[in-house]
């Protein structure tokens, strides 16, 4: 079992340019969700997804994010244009049944706008 | 509002001892609770998990205790070793988890 992979793991880039995260869940799992950790805020949900469909987005920040999950065993996360406010790192995680179901995390992309 | 908080943000355990940390959940109405482990670069790691209908569950070393009454989550780390110093978050919620801010657990050699 691989476990959630996300990419790249580092991620610079100067204010306004576009920057896109990816996720590879674990297979069989019908659930992803894209949380972002900061010192000041903690952990916070931005999305999910259920079997390809976004569900609840109200944590995206503004409409400079996106998400899509074209298939079961790919998603994305895009910030355009960036700003150096977004730095943070962001996670990815799948569960099997969303409910009830622990969430696996992949180990991160560190984002820094500078 | 929902808010889920730890009662201390720092915790230094004398290897060999029984570590506990603490959590306050607002939510009466949560039905699932959970205990993620993350070291440092990496991501939160599934310790135990406990439902309402529970007040306490055990798995390898760690026991999660539930209080409903007071709204008191705990995790209990037998024999604390020095794999265990990370940053451990309690989480409640259903489809959408609620996280804490992490107690910060050092084991001391």
């Amino acid at each position: 079992d691989a476990g959630v992979i996300q990419s790249p793991r580092h991620e610079v880039t100067e204010m306004g340019q576009e920057v896109t995260l990816r996720c590879k869940p674990i297979s069989g799992h019908d659930y992803l969700f894209w949380y972002r950790q900061t010192m000041m805020r903690g952990l916070e949900l931005l999305i999910y997804f259920n079997n390809n469909v976004p569900i609840d987005d109200s944590g995206m920040p503004e409409d400079r994010f996106s998400a899509k999950m074209p298939n079961a065993s790919f998603s994305t996360l895009k910030i355009q244009p960036s700003e150096p406010r977004d730095s943070a790192v962001y996670f990815c995680a799948s569960s099997f049944t969303g409910v009830d179901s622990p969430l696996h995390f992949g180990n991160g992309t560190r984002l820094t706008v500078t | 509002g929902e808010s889920v908080g730890l009662h201390l943000p720092t915790l230094s355990v004398q290897e060999g001892d029984n570590s506990i940390i603490n959590c306050a959940y607002s939510n009466s109405a949560s039905d699932y609770f959970i205990w993620y482990k993350q070291e440092s670069g990496k991501g939160p790691q599934f310790i135990i998990d406990i439902r309402s209908n529970m007040d306490k569950r055990q798995g390898q070393r760690v026991t999660v205790l539930l209080n409903k009454t007071v709204k008191h989550l705990s995790l209990q780390i037998a024999a604390t070793q020095p794999g265990d110093s990370a940053v451990y978050f309690c989480a409640e919620g259903d489809y959408k988890l609620s996280f804490g801010a992490g107690t910060t657990v050092t084991v001391r050699a």
